[in-house]
């Protein structure tokens, strides 16, 4: 089976330029999580969807970040424009969210490293 | 908000236990979990236990729940030099997880 799958693996871009990113989740996962990883740190989430829907953004910096989930599969993250500080790993991960409890076990991809120069 | 704390640096001997100790804050964490990281790669789940559990073992691995201190750690028994990276603690509450900064284990042959 194959895992969660995330392109590029590595960006470099200059400052105010926009970015995209792009995750495929596990089949049948419906929960799809974007972390932002600094170096030396664990990751910290951006947003989490619920099939199409984003039910956390609350940590996604919204006047430059941008994310969607089409169809309730594969995912973009975007950022426009893009600062120094955002040089970061991107990480995608996904999860099978049962209900009423689900241990929501993450699955990551390789990530994608940006640097913004 | 939710904090996980954890120690940056752990250096074994191959063949001895290493164990990775980490706390959090979240008195509502429902699983704590346990990962691995190697260089260039993503996170990779190891093990997780469930709240109302105080151990649980995996082949080499051991978790150990301390729920009224809200301690979690880590054995890895008979320690390999394949087993050098990095470890995150998360906990996860209401399906938001959050995770430490790692530990970073190096095991000496």
């Amino acid at each position: 089976e194959a895992g969660v799958v995330q392109s590029p693996r590595y960006k470099i871009i200059e400052k105010k330029q926009p970015v995209a990113f792009w995750c495929n989740p596990i089949s049948g996962h419906n929960t799809l999580y974007w972390y932002r990883q600094n170096l030396g740190q664990g990751p910290e989430l951006l947003i989490r969807y619920e099939n199409e829907e984003a039910v956390d953004d609350s940590q996604l910096p919204k006047d430059r970040f941008s994310a969607e989930r089409l169809k309730g599969v594969d995912s973009t993250l975007k950022i426009q424009p893009a600062e120094l500080g955002d040089s970061a790993v991107y990480l995608c991960a996904s999860s099978f969210a049962s209900f009423p409890r689900s241990s929501y076990e993450q699955y990551f991809g390789p990530g994608t490293r940006l640097t913004v120069t | 908000g939710e904090d996980v704390e954890q120690s940056l640096f752990l250096s074994v001997r191959e063949g001895d236990s290493s164990v990775i100790n980490c706390t959090y804050t979240d008195s509502s964490s429902t699983y704590l979990y346990w990962y691995k990281q190697e260089p260039g790669a993503g996170l990779q789940l190891l093990t997780y236990i469930f709240s109302n559990m105080d151990m649980k073992q995996d082949q080499r691995l051991t978790v150990l729940l301390n729920k009224k201190d809200k301690h979690l750690s880590l054995r890895i028994a008979d320690t390999q030099t394949g087993d050098s990276a990095i470890y995150f603690c998360a906990e996860t509450g209401a399906g938001k997880s959050t995770f430490g900064d790692g530990t970073t284990l190096t095991v000496k042959p």
